[in-house]
């Protein structure tokens, strides 16, 4: 059970780049997220999905893309890459809960995307 | 204000010494309630999900108090595996999919 994974660990872009985040998870796992980590940070995030073809903007989604065709997949997008969006990466999925745990459902990290724009 | 907060430390201290950090919420409408142990440049883990009544794993008890908005977490006869930084995650009852993070508590754990 590989859980969520993320590709790729790391990647230099050049400012005005493109590039495709990928996110995948073999839990079943109807909500999925995309969040990034500056350094000393807490976690803000960029988009959420609470099942395919669903997404919405979370707090700092300016500069990002993401779609949910399937399931699995989460890719996040960027498409004109800044130096503001030096960061870690990290996607996270859950489950919904239920009545009996009080949808108490904790979050699942993948291993995260260390980017740099320069 | 930062809707979760945490001291960032760092804690120093020796293995087998027993560690309590705290973490204040400032929504009264949280709902669930998290400790996430993250290790230098890598993902968050899950380290115990946090109940009204407070719960303990192992050398690992958190206690949750919503009268003062605070969370805590108990770390007794530490190792030196422990040392890592601890965040505290915060979910709303209104909105399940917003999740609050603190910037998370360092700890030391030395010979």
């Amino acid at each position: 059970n590989a859980g969520v994974t993320q590709t790729p660990k790391f990647r230099i872009l050049k400012i005005g780049q493109s590039m495709t985040l990928q996110c995948t998870q073999d839990m079943n796992h109807n909500y999925m997220y995309w969040y990034r980590q500056d350094p000393g940070m807490g976690l803000k995030l960029i988009y959420y999905s609470v099942g395919a073809g669903i997404t919405d903007k979370g707090e700092v989604p300016n500069g990002y893309n993401v779609s949910r065709s399937t399931t699995e997949d989460f890719p996040l997008r960027l498409e004109l890459a800044a130096p503001s969006q030096t960061s870690v990466y990290f996607c996270a999925s859950r489950s919904p809960g239920t009545a009996e745990t009080n949808y108490n459902s904790p979050l699942h990290f993948g291993n995260g995307t260390r980017l740099t724009v320069t | 204000r930062k809707e979760v907060e945490q001291d960032p430390g760092p804690f120093n201290v020796p293995e087998g010494a027993t560690v309590a950090f705290n973490c204040t919420y400032s929504n009264s409408a949280s709902q669930s309630f998290f400790w996430y142990r993250q290790d230098c440049r890598k993902e968050p883990k899950l380290l115990m999900s946090v109940y009204s009544s407070g719960n303990e794993d192992g050398r690992f008890t958190a206690q949750l108090n919503r009268a003062s908005q605070y969370i805590s977490l108990l770390i007794r006869d530490s190792k030196l595996s422990d040392s890592a930084t601890y965040l505290c995650v915060v979910n709303l009852l209104y909105n399940f999919n917003k999740f609050y993070f603190g910037s998370g508590t360092k700890l030391n754990v030395k010979p």
